[in-house]
């Protein structure tokens, strides 16, 4: 199975600030990776399928690179409803696993 | 606008069963594979289960944790997915959220709309 990594497991930041998420694949994935948002007590939103490819409605300050084992999540400039917790997840095959989730505080 | 809600969820002891509903509207359920993921209190996303669209043979994947013990499906004509969970353990408690999978023709799955989620205690 698929191990993901994600780092930081927390990250405090500034409204405004430049924020990267990194996630680690244990092999890998070309390019079938997901970023999901989440809020406390809500369901995950997509944000990135395919690594890089910014959902319908997605701001444009969030963007997503890498193929292979290594991804990035990068928040431009960090607004207030930017605080969630943001998870990865591979899907190059079955069992599908996510990360850990990073979660993103003031 | 595409729906999906969950129910089902209760409080229940270890060694019984469960089964949950997705109800979705809003797309063409039958072109579409379904997922349930769970989110232990406090815990990150993990992931449960898969169903493909008939199109695409509508077999199921399994976590390890639960293979042999919970059973997904679908009724396409009610536009309704299910999780039958048996043999329930402690570590099965959760919120349980169903969603919808898009896909590189029938072999790459990912999820773009979720429901609110159902949950699941599992306690003596």
């Amino acid at each position: 199975d698929i191990q993901m990594t994600q780092s930081p497991s927390t990250l405090s930041a500034y409204v405004g600030e430049r924020v990267t998420i990194t996630c680690r694949a244990s092999q890998s994935i070309s390019s079938w990776l997901a970023w999901y948002q989440q809020k406390p007590g809500k369901a995950p939103k997509l944000l990135i399928s395919q690594a890089s490819n910014l959902e319908n409605g997605v701001p444009s300050r969030f963007s997503g690179s890498g193929s292979g084992t290594e991804f990035t999540l990068t928040i431009s400039s960090l607004q207030p409803d930017d605080f969630a917790t943001y998870y990865c997840q591979h899907y190059n095959n079955f069992p599908l696993t996510f990360g850990g989730g990073t979660k993103v505080e003031i | 606008d595409v729906q999906l809600v969950e129910s089902g969820g209760d409080l229940v002891q270890p060694g019984r069963s469960l089964r949950l509903s997705c109800a979705t509207s809003g797309f063409t359920f039958r072109d579409y594979g379904l997922t349930w993921v769970r989110q232990a209190p406090g815990k990150g996303l993990d992931w449960v289960a898969f169903i493909r669209s008939k199109t695409y043979g509508g077999a199921a994947e399994y976590a390890a944790a639960v293979r042999g013990r919970f059973f997904i499906s679908r009724d396409d004509s009610g536009s309704i997915a299910y999780l039958q969970m048996n043999s329930l353990k402690i570590d099965d408690t959760g919120v349980y959220y169903c969603g919808r999978g898009l896909t590189v023709p029938g072999a790459k799955y990912w999820f773009d709309s979720w429901g609110q989620g159902t949950l699941v205690t599992v306690s003596s």
